[in-house]
């Protein structure tokens, strides 16, 4: 059964800071792997999309690394910033399945403090 | 305009009553989804749909009803709820095809007292 986990569960950073945020899967028999951000009360924003052939994606301030052997993916924030502050969550696409439902972590919740 | 409404943005309703969360899409994506979000839990599928005829069950479907009246709307019923059924419902809609992302709407606050 494929788990996805985020650690940590919540971080906060001054402005101005790089950071990473930590996605891992226990199934490497993913189709790919979708990050998004919630912010509180709202619906999910999707970030970026990574199909399990590429490595990374890039938008803007965000980079998002997958390494699928390893069953990890880092979405990498540059230069940080208060508007930044939301729940971040990766979503894994199953490769063996044709339901194309999604299995998401926890969440990291994301505090910039100015 | 949203690529995906949900409606009401936000309920509450007593014990036991039956009550039913829309959702529309002007995507034109053939899949849709819903979604539960619980604290510490994630989101977790109820039900999906891939087009009107073919509806199916999720991993926490008891309790729940779908309806696919076209293909652009896809509702959610609780038949008769209960407080465990208090959480956030988001609907969503994939692609059929690469690379597969998913949009998802704002989401319905459902609290049931």
């Amino acid at each position: 059964k494929q788990e996805v986990t985020q650690i940590p569960a919540a971080l906060s950073v001054p402005e101005g800071e790089n950071l990473v945020l930590n996605c891992s899967f226990t199934d490497s028999a993913i189709y790919n792997l979708q990050w998004f951000r919630q912010d509180p009360g709202k619906g999910l924003t999707s970030l970026l999309l990574i199909q399990s052939s590429q490595r990374e994606q890039t938008s803007g301030r965000l980079n998002a690394s997958l390494d699928k052997s390893s069953g990890r993916s880092t979405l990498y924030i540059a230069a940080s910033q208060p508007g930044d502050s939301a729940t971040y969550l990766c979503a894994v696409r199953l490769g063996s399945s044709n339901t194309g439902k999604l299995i998401f972590g926890q969440g990291t919740t994301l505090q910039v403090k100015p | 305009d949203a690529d995906v409404t949900q409606t009401p943005r936000n309920r509450i309703t007593k014990t036991g009553k039956r009550i039913m969360l829309e959702c529309s899409q002007t995507k034109g994506h053939d899949r849709m989804y819903w979604y539960r979000q619980d604290p510490g839990l994630g989101l977790r599928l109820i039900y999906y749909s891939f087009d009107v005829k073919d509806i199916n069950k999720g991993e926490i479907s008891d309790g729940y009803s779908v309806s696919r009246q076209a293909q652009a709307k896809f509702s959610l019923s609780l038949e008769s709820a209960i407080p465990n059924q208090t959480a956030l419902y988001f609907c969503a809609t994939s692609e059929r095809a690469f690379p597969y992302g998913y949009t998802f709407g704002s989401g319905t606050r459902l609290t049931v007292v």
